[in-house]
């Protein structure tokens, strides 16, 4: 059973524009949700992360928006550029106060293309 | 510190020959994952160690696997009789200790191909 589902699976976007990546979770015990950007041949690199307290959060060109009610967070970038082509997970992991120190359950990536 | 760093970065073996990899994490980081990614998927969790301790493993760990963390600080990862369903990427990750354990810093993984 998925308990990360990310859409789309992959993605092409003019130079410029805004990709958006969803993903939906199931699990209500999850109380963080990170993004990861990963290029071809190297390990997952954090991005940006939130937690569900908060609706909104930006880091430079990158925004997650976060939805508690419907289980569903997502990733815009703005101002997209060609070296953003890369794949993009996201992830979810529960807190302490969970009982335990698990791992992240990742989506099954976006693969983005900016076309210059 | 230049990030956690894994070896070998490839290994190509035989169905049912030992593999050993090595990791070492972020100096001060206390917790170190371990992460199996096959092509087209996102990471899939396979085991966690804090300080020396393994604390949790994923059922996907089969008894053919097992980490170690002898010292708190490199861990090691064995795959007994490997199989070709063992081919993938193998990912560790380190943290700091108490922080938000999303923050995990991931090596540039070690590709594992079972001929």
């Amino acid at each position: 059973q998925q308990q990360v589902k990310q859409s789309p699976q992959s993605l092409i976007v003019q130079k410029g524009g805004i990709p958006i990546i969803n993903c939906a979770y199931e699990n209500t015990a999850f109380d963080y949700f990170p993004w990861y950007q990963q290029f071809p041949g190297k390990g997952p690199a954090l991005l940006i992360a939130i937690r569900p307290d908060v609706s909104e959060k930006k880091e430079g060109r990158f925004t997650i928006s976060f939805n508690k009610s419907a289980k569903q967070f997502s990733l815009h970038i703005m101002d997209s550029q060609p070296g953003d082509s890369a794949t993009y997970f996201c992830a979810a992991s529960m807190g302490d106060s969970g009982g335990g120190a698990d791992g992240l359950t990742f989506g099954k990536g976006t693969h983005l293309i900016i076309q210059p | 510190d230049t990030g956690v760093s894994q070896d070998p970065r490839h290994k190509i073996t035989k169905r049912g020959q030992n593999v050993t990899f090595r990791c070492d994490p972020i100096s001060e980081h206390n917790r170190l994952y371990w992460y199996r990614q096959t092509l087209g998927q996102g990471p899939e969790f396979l085991t966690y160690f804090q300080n020396e301790a393994q604390l949790e493993k994923s059922r996907l760990l089969s008894d053919r696997f097992s980490a170690e963390r002898p010292k708190g600080s490199f861990s090691t990862l064995e795959i007994q009789r490997t199989e070709q369903g063992d081919s993938a990427m193998y990912l560790c990750a380190s943290s700091f200790p108490l922080a938000d354990r999303g923050e995990q810093f991931f090596g540039p993984g070690t590709r594992l191909t079972v001929l």
